[in-house]
């Protein structure tokens, strides 16, 4: 059964700041790994998605990275703006079937 | 494109009664995923259609049914509404290849609230 943790459970750093954020799943066979934003009372908005033959993806000032062998998956941003406070989760399942998300990381950028 | 869009975005309901939640997929995906999230956690699978059949199925009582319509659509019921259905419902829609799905883009949700 897929498991996914991501921490930390909450950040908050100051406007300007390089931060990542962490998520570790216990099934390695998972088929895509996806990050996502999620505004208060909002859909989620997909990020990046990462395939399984793939260890990275990188759009904007986002960067996701992908291990399978250790079951870790990271989301760096890069000069942080007040305009990416949300909560971000992560999500994978074989197949890419079923999506098995985290509980998600709250992100506060102060200005 | 219109994206993945879901109907109503807010409902109040009454313990015992029975809903229906609707989703339009995203234009060229055939696969709709719904998928439950409480306050505070991640969304959980409910279950997925494909071809107007249920595919797959998570930890949901029975109380929990859909439908797919030919035109990829599908909608969401729950009969005999608990207080702790209450939550953020969300629609997930995909591209099935083989026995793979695409990128899962999701709506913006209903949020049904039991009392």
């Amino acid at each position: 059964k897929q498991e996914v943790t991501q921490i930390p459970a909450a950040l908050s750093v100051p406007e300007g700041e390089n931060l990542v954020l962490n998520c570790s799943f216990t099934d390695s066979a998972i088929y895509n790994l996806q990050w996502f934003r999620q505004d208060p009372g909002k859909g989620l908005t997909s990020l990046l998605l990462i395939q399984s033959s793939q260890r990275e993806q990188t759009s904007g000032r986002l960067n996701a990275s992908l291990d399978k062998s250790s079951g870790r998956s990271t989301l760096y941003i890069a000069a942080s703006q007040p305009g990416d406070s949300a909560t971000y989760l992560c999500a994978g399942g074989p197949y890419g079937n079923k999506l098995v998300f985290g509980a998600g990381t709250i992100l506060r950028v102060k200005s | 494109d219109a994206g993945v869009t879901q109907s109503p975005t807010h409902l109040i309901k009454t313990r015992g009664q029975q809903v229906t939640l609707r989703c339009s997929p995203k234009s060229g995906h055939d696969t709709v995923s719904w998928y439950q999230q409480a306050l505070g956690q991640g969304p959980q699978f409910i279950f997925q259609y494909y071809e107007e059949e249920e595919r797959q199925r998570g930890n949901f009582p029975d109380r929990f049914s859909g439908h797919q319509f030919p035109n990829y659509s599908s909608e969401l019921n729950v009969n005999a509404l608990l207080l702790g259905d209450s939550a953020l419902y969300l629609c997930a829609s995909s591209f099935r290849r083989g026995d793979v799905n695409t990128e899962a883009f999701f709506g913006q949700g209903t949020r049904l609230t039991v009392v």
